[in-house]
């Protein structure tokens, strides 16, 4: 267990609203990492963070914007939600020497 | 364009034999490889890594093999169980994307160990 949290877990929403999702950890690690997984694309890159209110773009990060306020929370935020981003989210983090990224249990949106 | 590729969307095999998944990679400046493991409505968990300066890393029943000529890379799971049974994903780093060390995944393999 790598003391990672998502909510919410499932999500609903309708085209055009916002959402935001939280990821937490208790580990106090520096790299917060938030991925999208689609059929026939595996994990992308949203967005990520080196620090507190230190953020960076990842591969597909339009649509989407992201917060660092604290160590252990890094928020991801849909401005105005559409259809293609109905998706599951996955929030990891890393702060070993080595790479390896530890993901949480992932959230579940859907936009109508 | 992926840069991390994994060919075969689904593979089954009988328990107790071995399972092969496979890795291809385009990008010469990846130098560490993961296998994660994901489960239905999980996660993915950690499962194996290897650094390229190896060729070959062992854990338990879990071995990767890492040909950095093809650039290839295999997952051995010997000998397969039914719980096992999940989709695989390859992931790479790279030097070039700094302290972040971001992964670059494949597309995922679904493995099906049949009893």
């Amino acid at each position: 267990d790598a003391g990672i949290t998502q909510s919410p877990r499932h999500k609903v929403t309708e085209t055009g609203t916002p959402v935001t999702l939280r990821c937490h950890q208790t580990e106090n690690h520096r790299y917060m990492y938030w991925y999208r997984q689609d059929p026939g694309h595996g994990l992308r890159l949203i967005h990520y963070s080196y620090g507190v209110k230190d953020t960076d773009k990842g591969e597909v990060s339009d649509g989407y914007s992201v917060s660092r306020s604290k160590t252990e929370d890094f928020l991801l935020t849909l401005e105005s939600a559409t259809s293609s981003q109905t998706s599951v989210y996955f929030c990891a983090i890393r702060g070993g020497p080595t790479d390896t990224q530890y993901f949480g249990p992932g959230t579940r949106l859907t936009v109508l | 364009d992926q840069q991390v590729k994994q060919n075969s969307p689904s593979l089954s095999v009988q328990e107790g034999r071995i399972s092969i998944l496979n890795c291809d990679y385009t990008n010469s400046m990846f130098d560490y490889f993961l296998w994660y493991k994901k489960y239905p409505a999980e996660g993915p968990t950690f499962l194996i890594s290897i650094s390229s300066i190896k060729d070959k890393n062992e854990d338990g029943r879990f071995t990767v093999f890492l040909n950095k000529s093809a650039k290839h890379l295999s997952l051995h799971i010997v000998p397969s169980q039914p719980g096992d049974s999940a989709v695989y994903f390859c992931a790479a780093s790279a030097r070039s994307s700094g302290s972040a060390r971001q992964l670059t995944f494949g597309s995922g393999t679904q493995l099906t160990v049949l009893p």
